[in-house]
């Protein structure tokens, strides 16, 4: 079974808008890390937001707030008021243990293509 | 600055011909990662290093070896490259506490492909 499912390949959305990428996760460790990196056309991995599984509140990052529901093991992406400059590819991603442990491994989705119309 | 650095950025290469990828970390990072990125598949991790001299196999890590004789440096070695290993290629550090969150620094890429 995969451990992170994307099941948006692309997504389109307009400009100033506002957008949600869905991530869901698959795990049985109480203790998990949850990542959203974005991946512009140049290429490069780009860290967005965190958001750990004993979080009580939901993490957020200027634009970038992350919508977690723990009963549902979903962990959905939300930016806000979209820009030219957000299209690119988002990978959601988990890591299996705590923060600080011996596990530092993140397990990717297939990512999702977003792109921003003017 | 802070920064993973991989090289070559870019190679294009014919089957069997052994190339090593480099990956250098300024950070002081124990722990270094290895991963290559296909169409449709994401990221899959190929080796990865808790400390030096210490290396274990990752999800797909046929056709690879590593070494890690210094903490900052972890090099890709491919001895006999195929053509199913035409990928980009990604590198990642991360250390304990590291934002407090244990995230992954990555380096901009080697896009790699084998003839």
């Amino acid at each position: 079974a995969q451990k992170i499912t994307q099941t948006q390949p692309g997504m389109f959305v307009q400009e100033k808008e506002a957008v949600t990428l869905d991530c869901t996760y698959d795990t049985s460790d109480p203790s998990y890390g949850l990542f959203w990196y974005k991946q512009p056309s140049s290429g490069e991995m780009i860290f967005l937001i965190y958001q750990g599984s004993y979080d009580q509140q939901n993490a957020t990052e200027g634009r970038y707030s992350l919508n977690f529901q723990k009963a549902r093991k979903s962990a959905n992406l939300v930016i806000s008021a979209s820009q030219l400059g957000d299209s690119a590819m988002y990978f959601c991603a988990m890591r299996e243990g705590p923060s600080g442990g011996s596990n530092y491994k993140l397990t990717f989705g297939k990512g999702t293509l977003l792109t921003v119309n003017p | 600055e802070a920064q993973v650095t991989q090289n070559p950025r870019y190679l294009i290469t014919v089957t069997g011909k052994k190339l090593t990828v480099t990956c250098s970390q300024n950070m002081n990072h124990e722990y270094m990662s290895w991963y290559r990125q296909d169409p449709g598949l994401g990221l899959r991790q190929i080796y990865y290093s808790m400390n030096v001299e210490v290396t274990d196999k990752g999800d797909v890590p046929e056709g690879y070896k590593v070494s890690r004789k210094e903490k900052r440096n972890f090099p890709l070695i491919l001895e006999s490259p195929s053509p199913n290993q035409t990928s980009l290629y990604f590198c990642a550090s991360s250390s304990p506490g590291t934002g407090g969150t244990g995230e992954l620094f990555f380096g901009e890429g080697s896009r790699l492909t084998v003839l």
